[in-house]
């Protein structure tokens, strides 16, 4: 079972490009969240949806954009990188209320 | 404003002894919490959790308690295993803030070194 696959595994941009991280889940999980995780920040959400053709902001949304135009795939867009976006990016699914989250294997980003 | 704070970055057990994680929360609206553990390199994987209506829940090695009085929350892991030494973080799901959405909120994480 492949669960949650993040592409790329890694990436480095340079200031003011743009980039797409795809996420894809093969378990039919209606939700899926984009986390970053910082050093001493823990991880904090960016983006989550709760059904195909929906997508909502969460607590760190600035910069990004998304899109979940297929149940199984979540992606996530950065329009014009900063450096302020290097981090290891997460996508996670989860069945419903109450389920627990499958989390991808990360993206590591620098912009340099 | 952290409303998940684990205060110990870092902890260092003798294996077979027990390793006791803590964890603080802000909100008592939480009604869910659950424990993650994360590789180097690799995807968070859920460990254990707790509904705020229980104060324990027991799963082989790991236990899980509530101390809702205190918003407190601890993991216990009794006998610790070189392979249990990774990054460890505390989650808890918001009803009201979160609404019908399954966010949930993380802690900063502390890494669990056991030696051998």
């Amino acid at each position: 079972n492949a669960g949650v696959t993040q592409t790329p595994k890694f990436r480095v941009l340079k200031t003011g490009q743009s980039m797409t991280l795809l996420c894809a889940q093969d378990m039919n999980h209606e939700y899926m969240y984009w986390y970053r995780q910082d050093p001493g920040m823990g991880l904090r959400l960016i983006h989550y949806s709760v059904g195909e053709g929906t997508t909502a902001k969460g607590e760190v949304p600035d910069g990004y954009n998304v899109s979940r135009l297929k149940k199984q795939n979540f992606l996530l867009g950065l329009e014009s990188a900063a450096p302020s976006q290097t981090s290891v990016y997460f996508c996670a699914s989860t069945l419903g209320l109450g389920e627990k989250l499958f989390f991808g294997s990360g993206t590591q980003l620098s912009v340099l | 404003d952290q409303q998940v704070k684990q205060n110990s970055p870092s902890l260092s057990v003798q294996e077979g002894r027990i390793s006791i994680l803590n964890c603080d929360y802000t909100n008592s609206m939480f009604d869910y919490f659950l424990w993650y553990k994360k590789y180097p390199a690799e995807g968070p994987t859920f460990l254990i959790s707790i509904s705020s209506i229980k104060d324990k829940n027991e799963d082989g090695r790991f236990t899980v308690f509530l101390n809702k009085s205190a918003k407190h929350l601890s993991l216990h892991i009794v006998p610790s295993q070189p392979g249990d030494s990774a990054v460890y973080f505390c989650a808890a799901s918001d009803p009201v803030g979160g609404g019908a959405t399954n966010k949930l909120i993380f802690g900063t994480g502390t890494l669990l070194a056991v030696q051998p």
